[in-house]
């Protein structure tokens, strides 16, 4: 079956440390992957997405950085993470033709 | 540019009311337009889709057309219940491009 995992959970960091967040899709091949963020009270934000392997798509330029080493494997980083940074972390991805994202179960992180 | 907007919320309704929450867009060309449900502390779930002009989508109650003429997709639900309480999100995805827009969201709440 086809299922999207995403980790950690939750997370807090201090201001200046680095993140690492990743998500994995199992059951399918060269999918679309999508980073979003959501901040407190706010929609949600398109961070990056890629197509493939090393392809990715920033949509906004932020202190953020994001990676595909593998093709079902999509990192979010940071090399030092400002309070502004905190919210709730969702990748998604898109299954079949049908439209529509599927979305890992987040990170929420909060940045002290 | 392609847009979605959302009533602003919170929804407050008691238990068995009719529920409508109004999402309207902007887009180019044909979009598909998608209803997306959060529930506290998790990701998003797709809760229903549409994707082309006078479609109804339909899951668990809840129900939207998609109105080419009044550019509208309006989500209904003729008896919500409290567990019905969470985030609900409006969003398209534009004409060849597999990138969602999403709304605000409308927080909705509803009381025993």
């Amino acid at each position: 079956s086809q299922t999207i995992h995403q980790w950690p959970a939750t997370l807090v960091q201090p201001v200046g440390s680095p993140l690492s967040l990743e998500c994995t899709v199992e059951g399918t091949s060269n999918p679309n992957l999508y980073w979003y963020r959501q901040a407190a009270g706010r929609g949600l934000q398109l961070l990056f997405y890629s197509v493939g392997i090393g392809q990715i798509s920033s949509e906004v330029p932020q202190n953020l950085s994001a990676s595909r080493p593998q093709d079902r494997q999509f990192i979010l980083s940071s090399k030092k993470l400002l309070l502004s940074d905190s919210g709730f972390y969702l990748c998604a991805w898109i299954p079949g033709t049908a439209g529509g994202y599927t979305f890992g179960s987040g990170t929420r992180l909060t940045v002290v | 540019g392609n847009s979605v907007t959302q009533m602003e919320g919170p929804v407050t309704l008691s238990e068995e009311a009719f529920l409508t929450i109004n999402c309207t867009y902007t887009a180019t060309g044909y979009p598909s337009l998608f209803w997306y449900v959060q529930y506290p502390g998790e990701g998003l779930q797709l809760l229903l889709k549409a994707t082309k002009a006078d479609d109804k989508g339909s899951n668990k109650g809840f129900e939207a057309t998609y109105r080419k003429e009044t550019t509208s997709f309006h989500l209904e639900k003729g008896s919500v219940q409290v567990s019905d309480s969470a985030v609900y999100f409006c969003a398209l995805s534009p004409t060849g491009f597999q990138k969602l827009v999403f709304g605000t969201g409308t927080r909705l709440l509803v009381s025993p």
